[in-house]
């Protein structure tokens, strides 16, 4: 089955700087890859997603890149600020499969 | 944006006994899954609700620990039986809308303290 692994586990950036977060998946023909945002005590909201015929999309400071070659696609976040603390979860949908595959988490601090 | 009513959303129990945990959906949706969150864990997928039928569920959970009812497209149930304090965790309901394949939308979650 699909494997997705997500790096760093913990990431502490200063106000306004940018935060990346990565994961990788094991499954070529994974095609739909959403990233979640949790904020403690919270439900998970997906905040960003992307298909595999594109290979990013933003949505204000927040962006997605997939490079399907390398199996491998990141969360980009500009202009950090207090309230992006949260544990983020990248996921991974395989071909023919009607389940995702989360990553592990991240655990973002901002700090101010 | 898509409204999940989870119930209860916190809950102590004592070892032994049993929880249903309650989800309903404000529309139709195609897919109905509870998962897991350990403390500070991921997101483990439990099983997918089945409309009518029997839940499908994942490697190392089974019907009789976690059985699950889906009666119509909107309203489905778990039960975590015989608890011990290792259920203790949070259940999320999640559901899939016909219109986007793979986005889920999560309810607010349950949260089981087991004694």
């Amino acid at each position: 089955g699909e494997n997705v692994e997500q790096h760093p586990s913990t990431l502490s950036v200063q106000e306004g700087d940018s935060a990346v977060i990565k994961c990788t998946y094991s499954d070529s023909a994974s095609n739909y890859f959403p990233w979640y945002k949790q904020e403690l005590g919270k439900r998970p909201q997906l905040i960003i997603d992307i298909r595999s015929n594109v290979g990013e999309k933003k949505d204000q400071r927040i962006a997605v890149t997939l490079n399907k070659t390398a199996k491998h696609f990141s969360l980009h976040i500009t202009e950090t600020q207090p309230e992006d603390s949260a544990v983020y979860f990248c996921a991974s949908l395989g071909a023919g499969s009607y389940q995702l595959t989360f990553g592990k988490g991240t655990k973002l601090s901002v700090i101010p | 944006s898509a409204v999940i009513s989870q119930k209860p959303s916190r809950d102590i129990c004592q070892r032994g006994t049993s929880l249903t945990i309650q989800c309903q959906v404000d529309s139709q949706v195609t897919m109905m899954f509870w998962y897991r969150q350990q403390p500070g864990q991921s997101l483990t997928l439990i099983a997918t609700a089945n409309q009518g039928s029997e839940a499908t569920y994942e490697s190392g959970f089974v019907i009789d620990k976690f059985p699950i009812s889906r009666p119509n497209l909107t309203f489905s149930t778990l039960t975590v039986s015989n608890m011990s304090p290792e259920d203790s965790s949070i259940y999320l309901c999640s559901v899939e809308y016909q219109y986007s394949t793979g986005e889920l939308f999560f309810g607010e979650g349950s949260r089981l303290t087991v004694l």
